[in-house]
């Protein structure tokens, strides 16, 4: 059962350009929705998160864009650049307290062109 | 270097076979986790920690034990190997208060295990 749906699976981009992966989650228990960026060989690494009371939260190029009503997510790469080409993962996690667990997606492969 | 070190980076084990993931975190961290990485499946929770002593199973928890002695140390064990365990494993931890409770803050670079 896949409660978090990550599109797509590969994304080619010219250098420059805007990269965008989707999520859509199903539990509306899900109250926390963070981004991972993963290179070859390399773990998982924290990359921006957003909570459902915001619509919109942005660090440097990375933007993540929530909307509540359609339970989806999207991440945002401005200005792509080669070096932004790793796998990216969105997850869920729900609670405020305790350990929280997380649903992954099962990853975008982005390839940005020079 | 402060963060989650695991090891071995690699490994090989014939069915059967038993093996210890070992994984350290030098961040004063309460939780730690064990998670698998399989081609188009995203990460998934093996088991996981909330301090010394406490342990609980996640997603796919069948074959693997743990245990957590101190704060520091989270090692994985696999009890008899099959192929179906072959994968990438990750172990991460996060603090038990503020916004990195949340979710995974950090990852360790992973184990590939590979079961013949």
């Amino acid at each position: 059962q896949q409660q978090v749906k990550q599109s797509p699976q590969s994304l080619i981009v010219q250098k420059g350009g805007i990269s965008i992966i989707n999520c859509a989650y199903e539990n509306t228990a899900f109250d926390y929705f963070p981004w991972y960026q993963q290179f070859p060989g390399k773990g998982p690494a924290l990359l921006i998160a957003i909570r459902p009371d915001v619509s919109e939260k942005k660090e440097g190029r990375f933007t993540i864009s929530f909307n509540k009503s359609a339970k989806q997510f999207s991440l945002h790469i401005m200005d792509s650049q080669p070096g932004d080409s790793a796998t990216y993962f969105c997850a869920a996690s729900r609670g405020r307290t305790g350990f929280q667990k997380l649903v992954f997606g099962t990853g975008t492969r982005l390839l940005v062109s020079p | 270097n402060a963060g989650v070190t695991q090891t071995p980076k690699f490994q090989v084990l014939k069915t059967g076979q038993s093996m210890t993931l070992q994984c350290a975190q030098d961040m004063n961290h309460e939780y730690m986790s064990w998670y698998r990485q399989d081609p188009g499946m995203g990460l998934r929770l093996i088991h996981y920690s909330v301090g010394a002593g406490i342990t609980d199973q996640g997603e796919v928890p069948n074959g693997y034990n743990v245990s957590r002695s101190t704060t520091e140390d989270f090692p994985l064990r696999l009890l008899s190997a099959a192929p179906s365990q072959t994968s990438v494993y990750f172990c991460a931890s996060r603090g038990s208060q503020g916004p990195q409770m949340n979710t995974e803050a950090f990852f360790g670079q992973g184990t590939r295990l590979t079961v013949v």
